[in-house]
This record gives structure tokens, C-alpha cells and sequence, in this order.
């Protein structure tokens, strides 16, 4: 299976600055199938990327992905109140479908 | 605009089998995949399989012995039966809709907790 090692587990940041999640995988993610979610506390995950760099409907430009292979990026370009939460990648690419550990974005 | 919502037991025993089931509202399953996917913190997000719109099924194999995913297209919903099960599979359970066509997974229910215990 492929796992996905997301870094760093937690990043302090104050409202109005530039977040950068990390998201490693075991092995190739092939056709960049990987997904960024968000999730709030108690909610259910809310898709914000598909295919690595695809925004999902109605995502605002400030979040951002990129990347390839085994190394994708999740960039958030100036942090919102309400983005403060818990982003997680999922690799769609083989089964069984995975999900990385998550990276909580909490206020400096 | 598509909806998922999760119902069943909150409470399931150890050793007994755990039902659920996703009513999709404001569309219909006999398009897409279906999935079902459970979040505790020990093990965190875990996909646990789907169902796709012509009834095909994937499990995750450390589930797979135990695991089964069905669907009923006249009512638009699709259920997951877990048998045999344990404290570890106390989590949220989420259905979830993939479009197949790599967007991962759209369309989330809300979620429903279940605890194993007696």
C-alpha cells in the first residue's frame, strides 16, 4: 500500500501568512492522483484539490497544490480565520486508496 | 445538489455486525463510485472500499475478510455491512462519492459515529 508521510504534523502561523504543507509518498503517485482535503472540527473532510493542482469547485485561488511523483505540495498563500483547521492528501492512484496523518494549521 | 446522508446504530456489540447505510439525495448512484470511508485517531483516515454505479466492489484488504458494500438504485442508496466486529472499529463513518474521472472524493456525508461496545 502506499502510505503518505504528511510534515510537519502541526504549523503555528499567525492570519495573513503563507502556510506550506508537505505530502511524501512510498512510492510514484501515478497521473497525480492526489487529493487535499480540509477538515473542521466536526465536520466531514471538504475536497480542496484534485489531481495534484486542480482546485475543486467553489475553493478560493489563495490555496494551491503542486508537485509529482512522490512529493506534493499544499500551499495556502495568506491564511485566512477560517483555514485554520486540519489538511490531509489522499493518493486515488492505486488500492488501497490512503490518506496521509495530516498537518494542523493552528493560530501562532 | 447531491447530498449523502449515513443512518444506523450508534452502538453495535463486539462480535456482532455493523450496518449502515447512505441515502443520496439529488441524484441518483447509477453513476460514479460509492464509497465508504471511517476516521478514529488511532489509525486515523481510512478508506474501507466502494461500489460503483454498474455494482462492482473494492475493498480495502485489511478489511476485506469482513467487509461488504451493496447497493439499491431504486431507493439511491448503498449500505456497508462490517461483521465480526471489535473496540477497533469504534470511528466516524463517512460515505463519500468518487466521479471516477480523478477528482477524488467530491461529495461527503456528515458522518455518523459508531462505538463497539457491550
Amino acid at each position: 500500500e502506499t502510505v503518505l508521510t504528511q510534515s510537519p504534523g502541526t504549523l503555528s502561523l499567525s492570519p495573513g501568512e503563507r502556510a506550506t504543507l508537505s505530502c511524501r509518498a512510498s512510492q510514484r503517485v501515478s497521473n497525480n492522483y492526489l487529493a487535499w482535503y480540509q477538515q473542521k472540527p466536526g465536520q466531514a473532510p471538504r475536497l480542496l484539490i484534485s489531481g495534484a493542482s486542480i482546485r475543486a469547485t467553489g475553493i478560493p485561488d489563495r490555496f494551491s497544490g503542486s508537485g509529482s511523483g512522490t512529493d506534493f505540495t499544499l500551499t495556502i498563500s495568506r491564511l485566512e480565520p477560517e483555514d485554520f483547521a486540519v489538511y490531509y492528501c489522499q493518493q486515488y492512484s492505486r488500492s488501497p486508496l490512503t490518506f496521509g496523518g495530516g498537518t494542523k494549521v493552528d493560530v501562532k | 445538489q447531491v447530498q449523502l446522508q449515513e443512518s444506523g446504530p450508534g452502538l453495535v456489540k463486539p462480535s456482532e455486525t455493523l450496518s449502515l447505510t447512505c441515502s443520496v439525495s439529488g441524484g441518483s448512484i447509477t453513476s460514479y463510485y460509492w464509497n465508504w470511508i471511517r476516521q478514529s485517531p488511532e489509525k486515523g483516515l481510512e478508506w474501507i472500499g466502494f461500489i460503483s454505479y454498474s455494482g462492482s466492489t473494492n475493498y480495502n484488504p485489511s478489511l476485506k475478510s469482513r467487509v461488504s458494500i451493496s447497493a439499491d438504485s431504486s431507493k439511491a442508496q448503498f449500505s456497508l455491512n462490517l461483521i465480526s466486529v471489535t473496540a477497533a472499529d469504534t470511528a466516524v463513518y463517512y460515505c463519500a462519492r468518487d466521479t471516477g474521472v480523478g477528482d477524488g472524493f467530491d461529495i461527503w456525508g456528515q458522518g455518523t459515529m459508531v462505538t463497539v461496545s457491550s
